[in-house]
């Protein structure tokens, strides 16, 4: 089966930085995705690691530890418009109880970010 | 423009009315899936295909079907819908099989 966990609830002030984890047990892997929802649009591309490590993209970063079964989204210099929900997704892998390709999501975590 | 388009984006409709939501998208993707957003529960697959003709479940696909009979269309049929598939639908396509999604706008469904 597969299990993706992530905080529900985050809050942060404008400028700060702020830290979204997520944990995952999958009987496959092969990657992991970020994405970013604006309240009622759609989810937009963050990232994808698929080797342990960091990925800088401008103010965002992601981290993969694929060993711990671990990765986090980090974000710097919060502003008001990064207000939004986070969703964490594990790419399956070719293992048994994990189809190639198939994409399994976490529940999401809901960032405020304050003035 | 690269997009996926649904439609429509709002539907209200009572249990038991056979509804279409119709999927397009113009990026030539092979791979196309249906998700449903509900609060508490994130996004959770219904259907997805690897191509034309080629279909399989997700994780929710009880009182669902789709057909892919075009590359660039994935439409999602409720044959009787009922209250519990009341829900945020979003259609979305990869270039490989859990690539990149590229989402649709969504489709907001009330099922009374």
């Amino acid at each position: 089966g597969q299990n993706i966990d992530q905080p529900t609830e985050m809050t942060a002030t404008e400028g700060a930085i702020v830290q979204i984890n997520c944990t995952y047990q999958t009987s496959g892997f092969n990657g992991l995705f970020w994405y970013q929802q604006h309240a009622g649009e759609a989810p937009t591309f963050l990232s994808y690691n698929v080797l342990d490590g960091l990925e800088e993209k401008g103010r965002f970063s992601s981290f993969l530890s694929r060993s711990k079964g671990y990765s986090y989204l980090l974000l710097k210099e919060l502003q008001m418009k990064d207000s939004a929900s986070y969703l964490c997704a594990v790419r399956g892998g070719p293992n048994r109880g994990s189809t190639l390709g198939r994409l399994y999501f976490g529940r999401g975590t809901q960032l405020t970010v304050w003035p | 423009e690269a997009q996926v388009t649904q439609n429509p984006r709002y539907l209200i409709t009572v249990t038991g009315k056979k509804l279409t939501v119709t999927c397009s998208q113009n990026m030539n993707h092979e791979y196309m899936s249906w998700y449903r957003q509900d609060p508490g529960l994130g996004l959770r697959q219904i259907y997805y295909s690897m191509n034309v003709e080629v279909t399989d479940k997700g994780d929710v696909p009880e009182g669902y079907k789709v057909s892919r009979k075009e590359k660039r269309n994935f439409p999602l049929i409720l044959e009787s819908p009922s209250p519990n598939q009341t829900s945020l639908y979003f259609c979305a396509s990869s270039e490989l099989p859990g690539g990149t999604q590229y989402f649709g706008p969504g489709t907001r469904l009330l099922v009374l």
